[in-house]
């Protein structure tokens, strides 16, 4: 398994919701990484987990709140996001937080924040 | 190339035409590079990664050029198919404290033309 799977594919929610990303991997990787993707411009990078820690998280606002329950899954909580927030959420892992190798992305979740 | 303010840069191209896109990278202490191909709707994709020891790497069509000198990274593609057009990102992994980051170029639109 090589795949890095994100759900939902597609959430729209209204600006005081809670709702959460999923992501998972089976590869037995050990770094994973919430970006945010707006239309035509480049992934940004969010948090990264090291070992099921919070490495980095890049002055994120705190309506974003991730979680890694355990090595192959990374969530994302969302709570009271505004429509500026809408986005492609994108996953991934890579096989150590220190190594040089790639990382392997999901196909995302499409967020439309009404 | 670089995106500059909603507009990617776009490289067009006749279907068995060769295409080059350009990366200029920022982080001198990079030591790592990857470009992604990323096809609408979808997570981006890993097409070839270089380390900076390295000047030139080969894959199948595929060629990635690194210049430390000018901080500049340029991928090559052999024979461009339909295929092939998709937006294309470089990414460098730098190292701080908290371990490795991997950090997006501000992408190419390919088309090819048939």
């Amino acid at each position: 398994d090589t795949e890095v799977t994100q759900t939902p594919k597609h959430l729209v929610m209204g600006m005081t919701n809670k709702k959460s990303l999923k992501c998972e991997q089976h590869m037995g990787h050990r770094a994973m990484y919430w970006y945010k993707q707006k239309a035509k411009k480049p992934p940004e990078l969010m948090f990264v987990y090291s070992y099921e820690k919070l490495s980095i998280n890049e002055s994120v606002p705190s309506r974003f709140s991730p979680e890694c329950p355990n090595s192959s899954l990374l969530n994302l909580h969302l709570h009271a996001l505004q429509p500026e927030d809408s986005a492609l959420y994108l996953c991934a892992s890579s096989p150590s937080p220190i190594g040089n190798t790639e990382a392997f992305f999901g196909q995302g979740t499409r967020l439309t924040v009404v | 190339g670089e995106s500059v303010g909603l507009h990617l840069p776009t490289l067009s191209v006749q279907e068995g035409d060769n295409s080059i896109i350009n990366c200029a990278y920022s982080n001198s202490a990079s030591d790592y590079f990857i470009w992604y191909k990323q096809e609408s709707g979808k997570g981006p994709q890993f097409i070839i990664d270089i380390r900076s020891n390295m000047d030139k790497r080969q894959g199948q069509r595929v060629t990635v050029l690194l210049n430390k000198t000018v901080k500049h990274l340029s991928l090559q593609i052999a024979a461009t198919q339909p295929g092939d057009s998709a937006v294309y990102f470089c990414a460098e992994r730098g190292r701080n404290n908290a371990g490795n980051m991997l950090t997006f170029g501000g992408g190419t639109r390919l088309m090819v033309k048939p």
